[in-house]
């Protein structure tokens, strides 16, 4: 079964500074993946997601995150914090075999920005 | 734009009572499921729905049973609430296997 996991179940950054968020993945084929942001008192929105299209992956906000099969990761990561970023982010995974059985999600990195 | 719909928002039960939750979506999407959201656990799969007139169990499927009751509705029902499912409960659909999900912005339940 696949798996994920998040180094760090909270990050502190300087505005202004790289984020980076951390996100290992556990599966015996590529898998789909997928970083959710979670603002307070809301659901999950997709940052963005990895199908085998492209290494890289740009998505909203300046994220961005490379897959890298070498070291089974899927790291996120913005050149520059704002104040805005404040959030909880998850890490998530699905098989590119098929299946409905939904994302098997990390348990999240709680992104702090000091001003 | 209504998306997935959950009620309700929040909810406090005693210990035996029962209730359902209630998720509906307007996107036409086949598939819907109910994940259950702990401190430090991230969120983990309680039951899914495939397609309309089935249902499968995720992770943490005790004490819970669902329904699939057309294509836009999935509900959770809790028969005898218990503390340990003190939760925050969402909702989510997507088309098909390897797109995003959209998640309902949640339901705060609290089990005394």
């Amino acid at each position: 079964a696949q798996s994920v996991t998040q180094l760090g179940s909270h990050v502190s950054v300087s505005e202004g500074a790289l984020v980076l968020l951390r996100c290992n993945y556990s599966s015996s084929v590529p898998p789909y993946l997928f970083w959710y942001v979670q603002y307070p008192n809301q659901g999950l929105q997709l940052l963005l997601k990895y199908t085998s299209a492209a290494t890289l992956v740009k998505g909203i906000n300046g994220f961005e995150a490379e897959f890298k099969k070498s070291e089974t990761s899927f790291h996120l990561t913005k050149p520059s914090a704002h104040m805005s970023d404040a959030a909880e982010y998850f890490c998530a995974v699905r098989p590119s075999g098929g299946g409905a059985d939904g994302l098997t999600f990390g348990k999240g990195t709680h992104l702090i920005i000091q001003p | 734009n209504a998306g997935v719909t959950q009620t309700p928002k929040f909810q406090v039960l005693k210990t035996g009572q029962s209730m359902t939750l209630q998720c509906a979506q307007d996107m036409n999407h086949n598939s819907m499921y109910w994940y259950r959201q702990d401190p430090g656990m991230g969120l983990r799969l309680i039951y899914y729905s495939a397609s309309e007139g089935t249902t499968d169990k995720g992770e943490v499927p005790n004490g819970y049973n669902v329904s699939r009751l057309n294509k836009r509705e999935f509900s959770l029902r809790l028969e005898s609430a218990a503390p340990s499912q003190t939760s925050v409960y969402f909702c989510a659909s997507g088309r098909q296997i390897n797109e995003k999900l959209f998640f309902g912005s949640g339901t705060q339940l609290s089990v005394l």
